[in-house]
């Protein structure tokens, strides 16, 4: 399987700032299937990104996805107060589709 | 508007089985493959299975190969997963949740608990 590895594990930051999160996967992801989600405490998961850079539908501009093969990157231009939480990337490109661990960003 | 309500979840003996229910409105639920993602307490996401809008293929993670069976039923928009011969290591929220394009999943349930414990 595709193991994910998401760097780095937890970013304490300021509103305002920007954000650079790392997914990092064992072998090439197909077709740049990948996708990011955010989770905040105590709710399911939310889609950001899909096929590595598209946003999905109501996620603000300031959310932007890059990346192919084995590097992907999450950015958020301007951290604003609700976007405090983790953090996932999933590859479904190969079956088992998988998950990385997660960035948690907290505030500083 | 897209919902997904999970049900189903519950406390079982190891060993035990449940099925987990998922009832989906505001879309043609027909139309559209369909996952089960599980998280263990304070722990990561794990996605487990999927079926796409025909059942006609099926897809699991190995850790839940031969104990779980994911089903549906598109003329009750209802999503399934059968779970048998249940761990500890099971206990989760398991939540279901619309396949988009090629894979990804863009709606989401709320989620149920499962805890497998003595």
């Amino acid at each position: 399987e595709i193991v994910l590895t998401q760097s780095p594990g937890t970013l304490s930051l300021s509103p305002g700032e920007r954000v650079t999160l790392s997914c990092r996967a064992s072998r090439s992801v197909s077709s740049s299937y990948l996708a990011w989600y955010q989770q905040k405490p105590g709710q399911a998961p939310r889609l950001l990104i899909y096929g590595a850079s598209s946003r999905a539908t109501g996620i603000p501009d300031r959310f932007s996805g890059s990346g192919s093969g084995t590097d992907f990157t999450l950015t958020i231009s301007r951290l604003e107060p609700e976007d405090f939480a983790v953090y996932y990337c999933q590859q479904y490109g190969t079956s088992p589709w998988t998950f990385g661990q997660g960035t948690k960003v907290e505030i500083k | 508007e897209v919902q997904l309500v999970e049900s189903g979840g519950g406390l079982v003996k190891p060993g035990g089985s449940l099925r987990l229910s998922c009832v989906a409105s505001g879309f043609t639920f027909s139309d559209y493959s369909m996952n089960w993602v599980r998280q263990a307490p304070g722990k990561g996401l794990e996605w487990l299975s999927s079926i796409s809008s025909r059942s006609s293929y099926i897809y699991y993670t190995d850790s839940v190969k031969g104990r779980f069976t994911i089903s549906r039923d598109n003329a009750k928009n209802s999503l399934y997963l059968h779970m048998n011969s249940l761990r500890a290591e099971d206990t989760a929220v398991y939540y279901c949740a619309r396949v988009g394009g090629s894979g990804w999943s863009d709606y989401w349930g709320q989620g149920t608990l499962v805890t497998v414990s003595s």
